[in-house]
């Protein structure tokens, strides 16, 4: 089955402490994105990229870093910096940069 | 102002009722317009595009009025299974005119049905 997976479901960040967030499709898709949304807002872009190896700051890009080496795959990194990081992460990707976006299941990050 | 906007209601309607979200844009310029029907706790999901001239798929009909920057939803004949947030969501092009397929979300319109 084609489609787009995020891992883990739920995680958990001490303080001080950096943690990667998993998101694959097998689309065949080149666009690919970062949303965080919390409760009882619209979803926020952090990051996106149109192609390996590109990518671009979204609206809140601030704590947060990612990485594009494969088509395939598109992890996000919430760092220290980051100082309110409890949110719902979604991943979504698009044919291309003006195609609809399809979204991955989320991963619900938590502080400890 | 919010970029897109949208009524967070709640909307408490029973089976069978005929119910209508509404949704106004700020960037007259946006490209590209959708519905994305989100359960709880679970991604959201494309319910449909939305086109000028107005479309529909079975019971729902979307609307798009540009003059007025103003979008809409309308649910026939509602069923205990389209309780869900519904989010008007709008594709804008970034600095200098560039599209890069920004989606810009409104915060959502939450609807219960109850039979």
């Amino acid at each position: 089955d084609g489609g787009i997976t995020q891992s883990p479901k739920y995680l958990f960040r001490k303080e001080g402490q950096n943690v990667t967030l998993s998101c694959e499709q097998n689309l065949n898709h080149d666009a690919m994105y970062w949303y965080r949304q919390d409760p009882g807002q619209g979803l926020r872009l952090i990051y996106y990229s149109q192609i390996v190896n590109d990518f671009q700051k979204g609206d809140i890009a601030e704590g947060y870093s990612v990485s594009r080496e494969k088509k395939e795959s598109f992890p996000l990194t919430v760092t220290s910096a980051q100082k309110n990081p409890t949110a719902f992460y979604l991943c979504a990707s698009s044919i291309t940069r003006t195609e609809t976006q399809y979204f991955g299941p989320g991963t619900r990050l938590l502080v400890l | 102002r919010k970029e897109v906007e949208q009524d967070p209601g709640p909307f408490n309607v029973p089976e069978g009722a005929t119910v209508a979200f509404n949704c106004t844009y700020s960037n007259s310029a946006s490209q590209s317009f959708f519905w994305y029907r989100q359960d709880c706790r679970k991604e959201p999901k494309l319910l449909m595009s939305v086109y000028s001239s107005g479309n529909e798929d079975g019971r729902f009909t979307a609307q798009l009025n540009r003059a007025s920057q103003y979008i809409s939803l309308l649910i026939r004949d509602s069923k205990l299974s389209d309780s869900a947030t519904y989010l008007c969501v709008v594709n804008s092009r970034g600095a200098g005119g560039t599209s890069y397929g920004k989606l810009t979300f409104g915060q959502g319109t939450i609807l219960t049905v109850h039979p």
